[in-house]
């Protein structure tokens, strides 16, 4: 069975800061997919950012990008820059190609300080 | 251009009283993916569809139901709502398209029971 761990349940960073969200997993699989999502106090699940088990290179999205360690089992987001409008919990997801399950880890609150 | 419609936000019903929230997407993924999400929890799945194939998590309760007409239209039926289904319930899609994949939410459904 596959898991996801964030070890971080409250963060406060202070505005214009690097952030970095820790995020591991555990698999047997060869084949996964890391995803991460931001989730405001209104609910929505919103993509930002998507590393493949076979991707070579970090994936980037603009100031969102993933510290992909695959012999650790480590996907960590760093958020440059830090804007008062990234206060919200994230959350770090895999994707299990086989049987397209997609579980969540626990969630990060973050909150970015003026 | 909302890609992952649900309907309604928001949704009161009646102890007892069944109940269907809608989800439709416009991206043709063949995955749909219907979670449950509670109060500073991460969201819970509760089954999915990969195209008609219906999958269904052990610890679902009966009470939930789904039903997937088409590509583009998902439901989730709650037979007899108790006080404990009050939640954010999240539809997802997602598609595999070789060693990657992409997965998006709707704007969830908050449910009251009351």
């Amino acid at each position: 069975a596959q898991k996801i761990t964030q070890t971080q349940p409250g963060m406060f960073v202070q505005e214009k800061e690097a952030v970095t969200l820790d995020c591991t997993y555990d698999t047997s699989d060869p084949s996964y997919g890391l995803f991460w999502y931001k989730q405001p106090s209104s609910g929505e699940m919103i993509f930002l950012i998507y590393q493949g088990s076979y991707d070579q290179q970090n994936a980037t999205e603009g100031r969102y990008s993933l510290n992909f360690q695959k012999a650790r089992k480590s996907a960590n987001l760093v958020i440059s820059a830090s804007q008062l409008g990234d206060s919200a919990m994230y959350f770090c997801a895999m994707f299990r190609f086989g049987n397209e399950k997609l579980t969540f880890g626990t969630g990060t609150r973050l909150t970015i300080i003026p | 251009d909302a890609m992952v419609i649900q309907n309604p936000r928001y949704q009161v019903t009646q102890f007892g009283k069944p109940v269907t929230l809608s989800c439709s997407q416009t991206l043709n993924h063949n995955v749909m993916y219907w979670y449950q999400q509670k109060s500073s929890q991460a969201p819970k799945l509760l089954f999915h569809y990969y195209d008609k194939d219906f999958n269904n998590e052990a610890d679902t309760p009966d009470n939930f139901q789904s039903r997937r007409p088409n590509t583009s239209f998902c439901f989730l039926d709650i037979r007899s709502p108790g006080l404990g289904d009050a939640a954010m319930y999240l539809c997802a899609t997602s598609s595999v398209a070789g060693p990657n994949t992409e997965a998006f939410f709707g704007q969830g459904t908050r449910l009251t029971v009351v």
